[in-house]
């Protein structure tokens, strides 16, 4: 059965850093694009990064570009999302989530599996 | 384009047809998606495509585009189809993904 768990958030301080990672299972991971994708208390989703099933390439939204690095190990079925220099308007579940077309050199907004996301709070 | 447009809320009886709008200017050459998101849940898709259904979605969710405008209609809608809608798209370089901003559907 196809899953995504995502770890590692949590309460961290302003400017500080934390790593996110998401572990799948249940299909193989080198052949699809992952995104990241969050949402804000009381907001809607906002996507954050997409990162080609090679990891060839990656691009984020404005509001993260030059703070967050995406990347995949896909010796290990993982994906993680690396955070640099926090903001409070970055709390939000974070969620990880498959590009739904396999091997795709390209970016689709077809987000076919999520999961159940991890939740990060910057505050001091 | 760099927005796409959801009414925030929309109510329908128990049974009724409804129908969740999406407008953007980058509908003219790009497919919408869309997610359900009922709370503590994860997002799930839905609707893809022209008009696609994933395995499981019932066929009681349809999805029509006209112009910059993608909609989502539900036919006989039920309890269970009360949740927030998101639809997406990819932006004009084709790398980057939006979402509107939710509606949120009550089923009275």
């Amino acid at each position: 059965q196809v899953q995504l768990v995502e770890s590692g958030g949590g309460v961290v301080q302003p400017g500080r850093s934390l790593r996110l990672s998401c572990e799948v299972s249940g299909f193989t991971f080198r052949t699809y694009g992952m995104h990241w994708v969050r949402q804000a208390p009381g907001k809607g989703l906002e996507w954050v990064a997409v990162i080609w099933y090679d990891g060839s390439k990656k691009y984020y939204a404005d509001s993260v570009e030059g703070r967050f690095t995406i990347s995949r190990d896909n010796s290990k079925d993982t994906l993680f999302l690396q955070m640099n220099s926090l903001r409070g308007d970055d709390t939000a579940i974070y969620y990880c989530a498959r590009d739904g077309i396999s091997m795709l050199r390209g970016v689709s907004e077809r987000l076919d599996v999520w999961g159940p996301g991890t939740t990060v709070t910057v505050s001091s | 384009s760099s927005e796409l447009t959801q009414d925030p809320s929309v109510s329908v009886a128990l049974g009724q047809t409804v129908r969740i709008t999406c407008q953007g200017d980058g509908l003219r050459t790009a497919y919408a998606s869309w997610y359900q998101r009922k709370p503590g849940e994860a997002p799930l898709l839905v609707l893809y495509g022209n008009n696609d259904r994933p395995s499981g979605i019932p066929d009681r969710f349809s999805a029509s585009l006209s112009g910059t405008t993608a909609s989502l209609t539900i036919t006989g809608a039920q309890a269970e189809d009360e949740a927030d809608y998101y639809c997406n798209c990819r932006d004009s370089s084709g790398n980057h993904v939006m979402f509107g901003g939710g509606t949120k559907l009550t089923v009275l």
